[in-house]
């Protein structure tokens, strides 16, 4: 079966310094994986997304997030934190050979950058 | 507009009654989805509509939720006699494609309040 999970509930950093946002799956294929993010009173927005080819995808608004096949990880990531970035972010996954679709989502981590 | 919009933005209703709630996606996308997003919660797949294919409706909680797509269009998420475990925000989200591939957009939701 589809799963994701998301380590942690929240993540803290300070702003200026890298932020890293865990996510790991499990999937029985080869996976499509998606960040997407939820700013406070909006909707949910579109990051990024793997597909195929590099395992380093680069996403808006300066994040990016790392393909690892083998720890079968999707960890999104920025060098620089802005307080701007604080906002609820879910990792999503859906096997490509799975006719049926159903795009899995993580619980969620809020990410909360300090000043 | 160009995005997904959601009516009504809230709706608080007493336990035991219907409500319906509903989704205009994005103008051509033919694919069309419903969640759920509990307090505090990720995101809970309800239904799926592509094109003229038959719904996935394995996400839905149980016989007292229903969902139809008229036209391909414009969709219409209905729960009968309402508990107050339905308290959530349902989001809809559309994309243009089904291949796995596929980026969706969702809407602002609605918030449901369930008395």
């Amino acid at each position: 079966a589809q799963s994701v999970a998301q380590p942690e509930d929240q993540v803290n950093v300070a702003e200026g310094n890298p932020l890293t946002v865990k996510c790991t799956y499990s999937v029985s294929g080869n996976p499509y994986l998606f960040w997407y993010v939820q700013y406070p009173n909006r909707g949910l927005q579109f990051l990024l997304k793997y597909i195929t080819g590099d395992n380093l995808v680069k996403g808006s608004y300066g994040f990016e997030a790392e393909f690892n096949k083998s720890q079968t990880s999707f960890h999104l990531k920025k060098p620089s934190a802005l307080v701007s970035d604080s906002a609820l972010y879910f990792c999503a996954v859906r096997d490509r050979w799975n006719r049926g679709f159903k795009t899995i989502f993580g619980a969620g981590t809020r990410l909360f950058v300090k000043a | 507009g160009a995005g997904v919009s959601q009516s009504p933005s809230n709706k608080v209703t007493e336990k035991g009654k219907d409500v319906e709630l509903r989704c205009d996606p994005i103008s051509g996308h033919t694919a069309l989805y419903w969640y759920r997003q509990s307090l505090g919660q990720g995101l809970e797949f309800l239904i799926y509509f592509q094109g003229n294919s038959a719904p996935d409706k394995s996400g839905l909680p149980s016989d007292r939720f229903s969902a139809e797509r008229t036209g391909g269009s414009v969709s219409t998420l209905t729960i009968q006699r309402t508990q107050q475990e339905d308290s959530a925000v349902y989001l809809c989200a559309s994309s243009s494609q089904s291949t796995g591939v596929d980026t969706q957009y969702f809407g602002p939701g609605t918030r449901l309040t369930v008395l």
